[in-house]
């Protein structure tokens, strides 16, 4: 079945610094990507859908500017967390859509972001 | 977009016992219904799907029921067994953007 690969699975970084996250798609193209965050206790929340070749788009709420994403190729998109703050800490995930209508999701492993 | 709402929020069973969790969705037009399990710190992980097409999916101790009439599926484990203890998320697509909603999940704890 598809893969998905996200590193790295854990970082901590110091307040005011950026953090880099990568999903790639191993065995398949995908030219759409989601980026969800996950606090403590609490469901999956979309926070941006990642486009090849074009900007990325994001949920209300969500800032653009301290989450920044890139997709600029068919296997890769990057979520960099700028500027990280404590309230930042969570688990990031991406996932990948397929299946027949594409509404199947494959998930990267996930990263556990503390920001200390 | 789709909303999602599930229940319980926690559910403990004993060995053995049944346990059923139940979500409703908003959004008529979705037509794919997942399953998904997930332990600490680690990714979702699918155990059963249905698509609109049919009205119930079963594996092995797990199955899964869809009402399209009412917007509800719940999710059925029997044989409940301590490794089955973990959360439990459904979710369905929101049709605009593909991408999934999830329920608020369900915190399943099966006694030994």
């Amino acid at each position: 079945g598809a893969v998905v690969s996200q590193h790295p699975s854990r970082v901590i970084c110091k307040s005011g610094t950026s953090v880099k996250i990568e999903c790639r798609s191993l065995d398949f193209q995908a030219t759409t990507m989601f980026w969800y965050r996950q606090f403590p206790k609490q469901s999956l929340m979309l926070m941006a859908t990642s486009n090849e070749g074009s900007k990325a788009t994001y949920e209300q709420g969500v800032e653009k500017d301290k989450f920044l994403i890139n997709h600029a190729s068919l296997t890769l998109s990057t979520l960099t967390v700028t500027s990280a703050h404590p309230e930042d800490s969570s688990f990031y995930i991406c996932s990948a859509p397929t299946g027949s209508t594409n509404t199947e999701a494959f998930f990267g492993q996930g990263t556990r972001l503390t920001v200390v | 977009g789709e909303n999602v709402e599930q229940h319980p929020s926690t559910l403990s069973v004993q060995e053995g016992d049944s346990a059923v969790i139940k979500c409703t969705y908003s959004d008529s037009a979705s037509n794919y219904f997942p399953w998904y399990k997930q332990e600490l710190g680690k990714r979702p992980q699918l155990i059963i799907d249905i698509r609109s097409n049919v009205g119930e999916k079963k594996d092995q101790r797990i199955a899964v029921t869809l009402n399209k009439t009412a917007k509800h599926f719940s999710l059925h484990i029997t044989e409940t067994q301590p490794e089955d203890s973990a959360v439990y998320f459904c979710a369905a697509p929101d049709t605009g953007r593909r991408a999934l909603t999830f329920g608020s999940g369900t915190r399943l704890q099966v006694q030994p």
